[in-house]
């Protein structure tokens, strides 16, 4: 069981929008900056968003974050075949003392 | 440019333990801490603990707790996550990654496949 909730799965055609939540709680989200992450199987993951809306260099404006309150948000506009990845969130759980993830949510683009 | 380079794949057997590298570049080391993370085959990724190579402060996972311990070799900018008491469910794919949770991870190593296995 993972400590941030994320949908298992989304989809959508190309061109369209989805949007991947990120539920979590008053000693993670709430307090601390969120990320996501993009996985394709057999790489690196790759960080898209840091700091709950901030890309890193060469991220497309395709994809954006937003945080309120316990949970979080990533939007990815005008979907591509190639955005089908697993994509996680991620965070500090001051409670914890320890890093956390949601459990993933594969992209898949129709 | 900034790098993580890390160590070949490792086989070992039940009980055993593994210590995996991590050879950064490209930045000064001490500048940022260092993550390790770990993808199991059909599971999500896990965190699993977090160096300062400026102090030596660490963090780790609560269920990692008294099995694993991440250091640095400031000289040659190497970090390593050593993992003890193996069993079949640490078998899964290790990553080190530059910064903390709170800041996110911007850099990543190329991965390195641990299988346990008798």
């Amino acid at each position: 069981q993972s400590v941030l909730t994320q949908p298992p799965s989304v989809s959508a055609a190309p061109g369209q929008k989805v949007t991947i939540s990120c539920s979590g709680s008053s000693s993670n989200v709430g307090v601390n900056y969120v990320s996501w992450y993009q996985h394709v199987p057999g790489t690196a993951p790759k960080l898209l968003i840091s700091e709950n809306n901030k890309r890193p260099s060469g991220i497309p404006d395709r994809f954006s974050g937003s945080k309120s309150g316990t949970s979080a948000t990533l939007d990815i506009t005008g979907l591509q075949t190639g955005d089908e990845a697993d994509y996680y969130c991620g965070t500090w759980d001051s409670s914890l003392s320890a890093g956390v993830f949601g459990g993933g949510t594969k992209l898949i683009v129709l | 440019q900034v790098q993580l380079v890390q160590s070949g794949p490792e086989v070992k057997e039940p009980g055993a333990s593994v210590k995996v590298s991590c050879k950064t570049s490209g930045y000064t080391f001490t500048t940022y801490g260092l993550t390790w993370v770990r993808l199991a085959p059909g599971q999500g990724l896990e965190w699993m603990g977090w160096i300062s190579p400026y102090n030596g402060d660490t963090y780790y996972a609560r269920k990692l707790q008294g099995r694993v311990t991440v250091t640095t070799d400031t000289s040659t900018s190497t970090a390593y996550i050593e993992l003890r008491s193996l069993r079949s469910d640490d078998t899964a794919v290790y990553y080190c990654a530059r910064r903390g949770s709170r800041e996110g991870f911007d850099y990543w190593g190329q991965g390195t496949v641990v299988t346990v296995s008798s």
